[in-house]
């Protein structure tokens, strides 16, 4: 059974950072791009941020490029996402999901949720 | 950017109806897909490739469209298909959804 499953997320000052986790499992991770959508509260999707099966490349909207960071580490089938620069717009619920053909999302993790608040 | 328009933003229908949901695209895209999403839960993969149903999606459920025009029909609703349902594409960068469209059970 496939399952991605989120941590780090939390309260952060704006300006801050914070550093999301997604431990995957049930498949073979190497295998597959993945990539992070984040849903401000009653608002609809975003992506965020995508990598590839080796992490060599990664893509970002003007949204995030330039504070937010995708990485993978295939060994321990975990993908990162590291935020800097938080804004309050920033606010959200992220999730970590699998791509298929670098195209559509298959899984969902759960989601992990992310307040920029002084 | 592709910009992707939904319509309606909110639709009511009593169980046993129809009700189609669009999506256009600012321009051309070559696939389209969907998304369910509950109240208080993380999205599903509803339909994918503009018309092929995901895993466990019932075949009441349907997709269709080209071009900038897409569908998601459901040809008789029950009570299980309350959500607010997703458009999303990725044959333009950057990859984009629709702002979603709530579907209430009457």
């Amino acid at each position: 059974e496939v399952q991605l499953v989120e941590s780090g997320g939390g309260l952060v000052q704006p300006g801050r950072s914070l550093k999301l986790s997604c431990a995957a499992s049930g498949f073979t991770f190497s295998n597959y791009y993945m990539a992070w959508v984040r849903q401000a509260p009653k608002k609809g999707l975003e992506w965020v941020a995508t990598i590839s099966t080796s992490g060599s490349r990664t893509y970002y909207p003007d949204s995030v490029k330039g504070r937010f960071t995708i990485s993978r580490d295939n060994a321990k089938s975990s993908l990162y996402l590291q935020m800097n620069s938080l804004k309050s717009e920033d606010t959200a619920t992220y999730y970590c999901a699998r791509l298929v053909h670098r195209d559509y999302f298959d899984y969902w993790g759960q989601g992990v949720m992310v307040t920029v608040s002084s | 950017e592709t910009v992707l328009t939904q319509s309606p933003t909110t639709t009511a229908a009593s169980p046993g109806e129809k009700v189609t949901i669009t999506c256009r695209a600012s321009s051309s895209v070559s696939y389209m897909h969907w998304y369910q999403q509950k109240s208080g839960a993380s999205p599903k993969l509803w339909i994918y490739d503009t018309s092929k149903l995901a895993s466990g999606v019932p075949n009441r459920f349907s997709g269709s469209g080209s071009g900038t025009s897409y569908s998601l029909i459901i040809s008789s609703i029950e009570t299980e298909d309350a959500a607010t349902y997703y458009c999303q594409q990725k044959s333009s960068d950057p990859l984009t959804f629709g702002s979603g469209t709530k579907l209430e059970i009457k």
